[in-house]
This record gives structure tokens, sequence and C-alpha cells, in this order.
């Protein structure tokens, strides 16, 4: 099986910080996806990549960048951590419109 | 623009009652349909999805759902709804073609199920 694994389960950071979470793939997947999930809005595609060092904007990437250099790695960035981002944020690879998604990684930004 | 609606935020049925989760979708081109089960504290879980053929697919748990392009929906049924059901439900739509497609999903429904 494909395993998309979020590098942390829970983290809490300070507003202002630059924060990292990362997310490996262990299929060759060509694509790779951010999402956020909030109660009432499900979840927003934040950024996506369909190959190495490529990347487009999803519906919500103010505040976000990401980082592409392997294929099996894709970084989410919050270059200036605001408590708005406070979130659940999902990483998930595919390929051909088979999708997996990793268990998540809970950000508290206080 | 492309988007899914959950009509239904959140639902309450009653063990053993039957189940009917909305879904409709906007998008021009042939859909790829999805619905996934998220329990408290856990991942997504696909149910079923739908490509093309039967218009009615069969997912795990007991669960199902019809296409019907005319109404541009994708509702997930179950006839008799378990404890261990309760959980967030979404339905989302695969838009672009395979080698570049992207998911977006409906805002969720949330299944409350009373003894």
């Amino acid at each position: 099986d494909v395993k998309v694994t979020q590098s942390s389960r829970y983290l809490v950071k300070r507003t202002g910080e630059k924060v990292f979470l990362e997310c490996v793939q262990d299929m060759d997947h060509e694509n790779m996806f951010w999402y956020r999930q909030d109660p009432g809005l499900g979840l927003r595609l934040i950024y996506f990549s369909y190959d190495v060092k490529m990347k487009e904007k999803g519906d919500i990437p103010e505040g976000y960048s990401v980082s592409r250099e392997k294929k099996e790695r894709f970084s989410l960035i919050l270059e200036s951590a605001s408590t708005n981002q406070t979130s659940m944020y999902l990483c998930a690879s595919s390929i051909e419109h088979g999708y997996t998604f990793g268990s998540g990684t809970r950000l508290t930004v206080v | 623009a492309q988007s899914v609606t959950q009509p239904d935020i959140h639902i309450t049925v009653s063990e053993g009652a039957s189940l009917e989760l909305r879904c409709n979708y906007s998008y021009g081109a042939t859909p790829y349909l999805f619905w996934y089960v998220q329990s408290p504290g856990q991942g997504l879980q696909l149910l079923l999805k739908y490509f093309s053929g039967d218009t009615l697919v069969q997912g795990i748990k007991g669960f199902e759902a019809e296409f019907k392009r005319s109404q541009s929906s994708f509702n997930l049924r179950k006839p008799s709804v378990h404890w261990s059901d309760a959980a967030e439900y979404f339905c989302a739509v695969a838009i672009g073609s395979g080698n570049t497609g992207k998911l977006i999903f409906g805002q969720g429904t949330t299944l409350q199920v009373k003894p």
C-alpha cells in the first residue's frame, strides 16, 4: 500500500515563527497536495505539485509556500505563522485519480 | 467554477434507520466522484468512487452511491445505520485529467447516530 507520512501529528508554534510541515510518500507518485481542514469548511486545497520543482496555487495559498526538491517529499511552509493558520493540515499524493492521504498534522499557533 | 456542495451540515439518525447524504457538484466535464469518511481523530478513508459505467456504485461498510448526471448529484446511502457509522462524511470531485487531477471537497456532513 502507498503510504503518505506526515512528520508531525501535533505541532504548537508561536505567532511569527517560520513553520515547516513535511510530507513523504513512498510510491513514486507524480502528484502531491496540501489541504487544510476546518470545521464547516471541509478540506480546502492550499498548493499542489505535479512534478519535482513544480508547484501550483490552490484555492487558499495566501500565507503559505511549498517546496518540492525531490519527488517523494512535499513541504508546506508557513513563512510567518499566524493564529488564523491554526488548523488540521492534510497531505496527499495521487496517480490516475487514486488519492492517498496522510494522517494529518494538527497545528496550533499561539 | 468547479464546486461541491453538501447541503446538510449535520444529520442525526437512529441506529437501524436508513441514511442518505446529499452531494451536488458543479463541473463541466465528466466527473470523477468520491465519498470519504473520517472518524474522530482518524484520517480520511475512501468509501467508494465513481469513474464511469454503472451509475450505482457499491463501497465498503455497506455504503452505496448513485450518480445522477441530470441532477449533478452523487448521494450516499446506507439501508441500516450502525452506531460505528457516526463520523464526518466528505464528497469530492476530481477535476482535470488523471495525471494532473486534483480533488475538490464539499464542506462535509457530520453524522450522529442515536441508540
